[in-house]
């Protein structure tokens, strides 16, 4: 199983509104991360999790909240967000180290409006 | 610091020939990781072949190759007899160390890839 599922696909929501990004992934790996992603760009490291620890936050606002409850899931909660927080949000795993390919679910694409 | 630079913003083939997709990086890690991913118009990043700093050989993935030449600082993606399902957007990378017990993706800005009939 070589799968991360990302839920929901899509989500709408407005600029009061309380919503969560989830994450799964079986395949033992022990990091996670959270990219985001605007249009016709790259993705834009936001956290990465090692061993269920928030290892890096890229300086990302507290507006975006990330929980990692244990080796198979990654949460991403959204508070208060702006317009300009629509992008893609992707979520990937990997084994630790510089030298393994990470695999990336198909993404959550968020609007908020 | 580590930069992924890919100049071609764009690129065009015809089905069934061969393109080449440019990648340069700057490191000056002696050991670092180089990965080229696929991203469809559907979103997901679907990890296409990696190549290692150390590794003699260029690697080989099916259609999918890197010229890897470390001395100039490039591993360009070769795909062969392109197909209308390579149109994607490709992205080269390199594992970098982040924090103090990390590595994370950094991204070239990519190359939007058409093929057509």
């Amino acid at each position: 199983d070589t799968e991360v599922t990302q839920t929901p696909k899509h989500l709408v929501m407005g600029m009061t509104n309380k919503k969560s990004l989830k994450c799964e992934q079986h395949m033992g790996h022990r990091a996670m991360y959270w990219y985001k992603q605007k249009a016709k760009k790259p993705p834009e490291l936001m956290f990465v999790y090692s061993y269920e620890k928030l290892s890096i936050n890229e300086s990302v606002p507290s507006r975006f909240s990330p929980e990692c409850p244990n080796s198979s899931l990654l949460n991403l909660h959204l508070h208060a967000l702006q317009p300009e927080d629509s992008a893609l949000y992707l979520c990937a795993s990997s084994h630790l180290g510089f030298n393994t390919e990470a695999f990336f679910g198909q993404g959550t694409r968020l609007t908020v409006v | 610091a580590q930069k992924i630079t890919q100049t071609q913003p764009g690129m065009f083939v015809q089905e069934k020939e061969a393109v080449t997709l440019d990648c340069t990086y700057d490191t000056s890690d002696p050991s670092y990781g180089l990965f080229w991913y696929k991203q469809p118009s559907s979103g997901e990043m679907i990890f296409l072949i990696y190549q290692g700093s150390y590794d003699q050989q260029n690697a080989t993935e099916g259609r999918y190759s890197l010229n890897f030449q470390k001395a100039r600082k490039s591993a360009n993606l070769v795909i062969s007899a392109s197909q209308l399902g390579d149109s994607a957007m490709y992205f080269c990378a390199m594992r970098v160390p982040k924090g103090n017990s990390g590595y994370a993706l950094n991204f070239g800005k990519g190359t939007s890839l058409l093929v057509t009939p």
